[in-house]
């Protein structure tokens, strides 16, 4: 079983519209969450940090539930510029941080 | 600030053949990482270095893959003989320090090394 699961999509969503997406994780010890985003032939970029229950800035709210061992990213208002594959990590301690494989939101005029 | 430069960004070598990146870490950043990113996959750590001594190369393929940083600052990434699954994206990173859990340890990306093995 993979550390991060990821739903791949594509998620094809108009503009202004609400998505959401999850993540699972396999580490019961994971500490640390986070939510990446990057686009086409870019490199990675921190969108997110999720330390408790979970955090939101703008129109991204992130959730974290321990008890099941899932993150969920919620992006309200979609816009253009929200096209993009997002990556779910997860960190305990001091080890690496573990990707997910990312999901890809297109948003649609 | 200027942030994670990598070169080449495009490498083109056939199977068998060597082939070197190198990256430098924004400043003041001792942790630098080197991740492979496989096409429709998320990035895998390869190694990680704290200053110029490895913290965690767990993943690295030792046969053929070999990474320095040997003044702490700037790092190279070798792979020899290369082999077709070595086609990856090569990225580069850095961060203040190693722990992944404090909020404040973001780690930075660079844009990445595109490796074409034929």
């Amino acid at each position: 079983r993979k550390e991060v699961e990821q739903d791949p999509g594509p998620f094809n969503v108009p503009e202004g519209a609400t998505v959401a997406f999850n993540c699972t994780y396999s580490n019961s010890a994971s500490q640390s969450f986070f939510w990446y985003r990057q686009d086409c032939r870019k490199e990675p970029k921190l969108l997110m940090s999720v330390y408790s229950s979970g955090n939101e800035d703008g129109r991204f709210t992130a959730q974290l539930n321990r008890a099941s061992q899932y993150i969920s990213l919620l992006i309200r208002d979609s816009k253009l510029s929200d096209s993009a594959t997002y990556l779910c990590v997860s960190a305990s301690g001091n080890t690496p941080l573990v990707f997910g494989k990312g999901t890809r939101l297109s948003v649609i005029a | 600030e200027a942030g994670v430069a990598q070169s080449p960004r495009y490498k083109i070598i056939e199977k068998r053949q060597s082939v070197a990146f190198w990256c430098n870490p924004i400043s003041g950043h001792a942790t630098l990482y080197w991740y492979q990113q496989i096409l429709g996959q998320g990035p895998k750590l390869l190694i990680q270095f704290q200053n110029n001594g490895v913290v965690d190369d767990s993943q690295l393929p030792k046969d053929r893959f070999s990474a320095e940083r040997l003044k702490g600052v700037d790092s190279t990434l070798k792979i020899q003989p290369a082999k077709l699954e070595d086609s990856a994206v090569y990225l580069c990173a850095s961060s203040l320090f190693s722990s992944t859990t404090y909020s404040g340890n973001t780690i930075y990306f660079g844009e990445g090394s595109w490796l074409t093995v034929v």
